[in-house]
């Protein structure tokens, strides 16, 4: 089954410490995985988007790795804002008959003063 | 651009009432998406549309639940009759170039109650 699976479900850390966000998919055949920024009452916004020959990709304070041999990825967020409080969600493109986007439940970040 | 716009940002209605969410996609995007979204489930598509034809509302939880394209800058999902489970924020999002590919702009969502 598809399924795309995030940890911690949720995350409080201090400004200015750095934290990592783990995302763990089952998606077969995998055509690219991305990351969202989804903060209290807005839509999702993107953040990274990633193929399967891509390792590594920074935007600013966050980096996102992906190993497609184990099927992992995680988002790494550098020298934490209170503005980085929000949920951030992982999401698999499936690239068989379907061609749908399977998304992760998120990981709630909370960056506290 | 303005980005993807939907209205009503909020909507309280009773069990049986119609509701009607409404969508303007980014002008030149040719891919319109439905989702829902709840603590317990997260994003969940309903259906997507390309050049204002649906391709795929497989999503779509039942009968009671019908979207339409009728150009390309507007759309509507519509819930008749509306149920307490169809509670939930309905995204509206865009994309040149399709989902596997092309990046998703989301509105900001229209978060519905049904009492």
């Amino acid at each position: 089954k598809n399924q795309v699976e995030q940890s911690p479900q949720s995350l409080i850390i201090l400004e200015g410490k750095n934290c990592t966000l783990q995302c763990n998919y089952t998606v077969s055949p995998f055509s690219n995985l991305r990351w969202y920024k989804q903060d209290t009452g807005r839509g999702p916004v993107s953040l990274t988007i990633m193929t399967f020959s891509e390792n590594t990709k920074s935007n600013g304070r966050y980096t996102a790795t992906l190993d497609a041999d184990t099927k992992q990825s995680s988002l790494h967020i550098t020298a934490s804002q209170l503005s980085d409080s929000a949920s951030y969600i992982c999401v698999v493109h499936n690239a068989g008959n379907n061609r749908k986007l399977i998304w992760g439940l998120g990981t709630s970040l909370g960056v506290n003063p | 651009d303005a980005g993807v716009i939907q209205s009503p940002r909020h909507e309280v209605t009773e069990m049986g009432q119609e509701v009607t969410l409404r969508c303007k996609p980014i002008s030149g995007h040719d891919y319109l998406f439905w989702y829902r979204q709840t603590m317990m489930r997260g994003l969940e598509l309903l259906i997507y549309f390309n050049n204002n034809v649906p391709i795929d509302d497989s999503g779509m939880p039942e009968d009671r639940f019908s979207a339409k394209m009728p150009n390309a800058s507007f759309s509507t999902l519509k819930i008749q009759p509306s149920e307490p489970r169809d509670s939930a924020v309905y995204f509206c999002a865009s994309s040149f170039g399709g989902g596997a590919v092309g990046e998703l702009f989301f509105g900001e969502g229209s978060r519905l109650t049904v009492l």
